[in-house]
């Protein structure tokens, strides 16, 4: 199984402010990333498909780069409906396997 | 618009067989490929496998043995049976379509696709 490795685990920041959520694959996994925003008690929510391509409707604010095994997510310009975990997922191979999950919070 | 909704008993004992229903509506169950996943507390979430609307399937390796997925496309649904149920199987299950897009070289993917639409959840407890 390719293993997911997200940093930091936890992360505390302020509205506005420009955060940086980093996963790592254990092998490369080209450009098939993906990011996850889950709020308590609700499903996850699809952010960026393709390590790069915003899911439709969601803010502008959320970015993604990346290729091979090295990936980032970034939010420029905190807003408070963002505080939340953060799940990176690769679909490169079967089976599809999540990083341990990155908390935002204030 | 499109949604999922999974069904099933909140307690299962120690043993059995856990099953669950996926109900989907606001889009075709043909075209793209239909998940469940896992989440508890202690091991994150974990995908179980996948089906389509012909019936095939990918199992997780680690559940595998314990394992059917099927699909009723009358009925826009699809199940899980995860049988001989521990405690270690507790969680909240969800189900969640994939959805297909061109990757950077142009290929079309669809199996491993990002998945765009997810179940509420339904907590299952595992106990004796």
């Amino acid at each position: 199984d390719i293993q997911m490795t997200q940093s930091p685990s936890s992360l505390s920041a302020s509205v506005g402010d420009r955060v940086t959520i980093t996963c790592r694959a254990s092998q490369s996994i080209s450009s098939h990333l993906n990011w996850y925003q889950q709020k308590p008690g609700t499903a996850p929510k699809l952010l960026i498909y393709a390590a790069s391509t915003l899911q439709s409707g969601v803010p502008s604010r959320f970015s993604g780069s990346g290729s091979g095994t090295d990936f980032t997510l970034t939010i420029s310009g905190l807003q408070p409906e963002d505080f939340a975990t953060y799940f990176c997922q690769q679909s490169s191979s079967t089976p599809r396997t999540f990083g341990q999950g990155t908390k935002l919070d204030i | 618009q499109v949604q999922l909704q999974e069904s099933g008993p909140g307690l299962v004992k120690t043993s059995e067989t856990l099953s669950l229903t996926c109900s989907v509506s606001g889009t075709s169950i043909i075209n793209y490929y239909w998940n469940w996943i896992r989440q508890s507390p202690g091991k994150g979430l974990e995908w179980i496998g996948y089906i389509d609307y012909r019936g095939t399937t990918n199992y997780n390796p680690s559940l595998k043995s314990r394992l059917i997925i099927s699909v009723d496309t009358s009925k826009m649904q699809f199940s899980l049976e995860l049988s001989s149920v521990t405690a270690a199987d507790t969680a909240v299950y969800y189900c969640a379509r994939a959805k297909g897009y061109y990757d950077r070289n142009g290929y079309w993917v669809e199996k491993l696709g990002p998945l765009d639409y997810w179940g509420q959840g339904a907590l299952v407890t595992v106990s004796s």
